[in-house]
């Protein structure tokens, strides 16, 4: 069954240095999303990607993030400067065009990132 | 604004009990409504999905859920839960016209005694 394959699957930086998470959706999707999950809370959405832009993003995915598609395979998400409240678990989803924005997709995640920040 | 609410943070049930997970939501409108299951380790993984039409869903796994719009709920069930089943239930709700921007219960962690 094909995967969604995130790297790393465990991080420890030190407070202000740069992450970059990287991401391998299904090869024939078309829609890139992450979300987090911050521990022992929900998890939240931060941005879907489409067609090499931001479809919508949410409050929490502010300047010091940004996504992006370097190749025809990967999906990444960079913290430019990373805070002690960005120790989350980070995932990467992805869905097929049926639907499109306008209707409903499936997404289908990945295992994973966890992000230490210390 | 759209929310969900998963009322039990932990239940543990018997193997071979039946199980039922709640999930409530608030929305304007007819959702779409899924269920997801993470084991420790694992991704988030599809267990089933509401889009329209029969209100009772099945899904992987010999899991189910009913669709009930009076009580705007979504809930999970089960008829003979397997040790296997030990895991973490998520109930999400997905917008008409936001693509898949999904909002998540905090999640039901659910343990199985032998």
């Amino acid at each position: 069954e094909p995967e969604v394959t995130q790297t790393p699957s465990h991080q420890v930086t030190q407070m202000g240095q740069e992450v970059i998470l990287r991401c391998v959706p299904i090869s024939n999707h078309l829609y890139f999303y992450w979300y987090r999950q911050i521990l022992g809370q929900k998890v939240e959405f931060l941005v879907s990607f489409y067609n090499n832009e931001i479809s919508e993003k949410s409050e929490i995915f502010d300047d010091q993030f940004s996504v992006e598609r370097p190749d025809g395979s990967n999906f990444t998400l960079k913290i430019r400067s990373t805070k002690l409240e960005d120790s989350a678990m980070y995932f990467c989803a992805s869905s097929e065009q049926t639907g499109g924005f306008s209707g409903a997709n499936v997404l289908t995640f990945g295992a994973g990132s966890r992000l230490t920040v210390l | 604004a759209q929310s969900v609410t998963q009322p039990d943070i932990h239940i543990t049930v018997s193997e071979g009990a039946s199980l039922e997970l709640r999930c409530n939501y608030s929305y304007g409108a007819t959702p779409y409504l899924f269920w997801y299951v993470q084991s420790p380790g694992q991704g988030l993984q599809l267990l089933l999905k509401y889009f329209s039409g029969d209100t009772l869903v099945q899904g992987i796994k010999g899991f189910e859920a009913e669709f009930k719009r009076s009580q705007s709920s979504f809930n999970l069930r089960k008829p003979s839960v397997h040790w296997s089943d030990a895991a973490e239930y998520f109930c999400a709700v997905g917008a008409r016209n936001q693509g898949g921007k999904l909002i998540f219960g905090q999640g039901t962690e659910l343990s199985v005694k032998p």
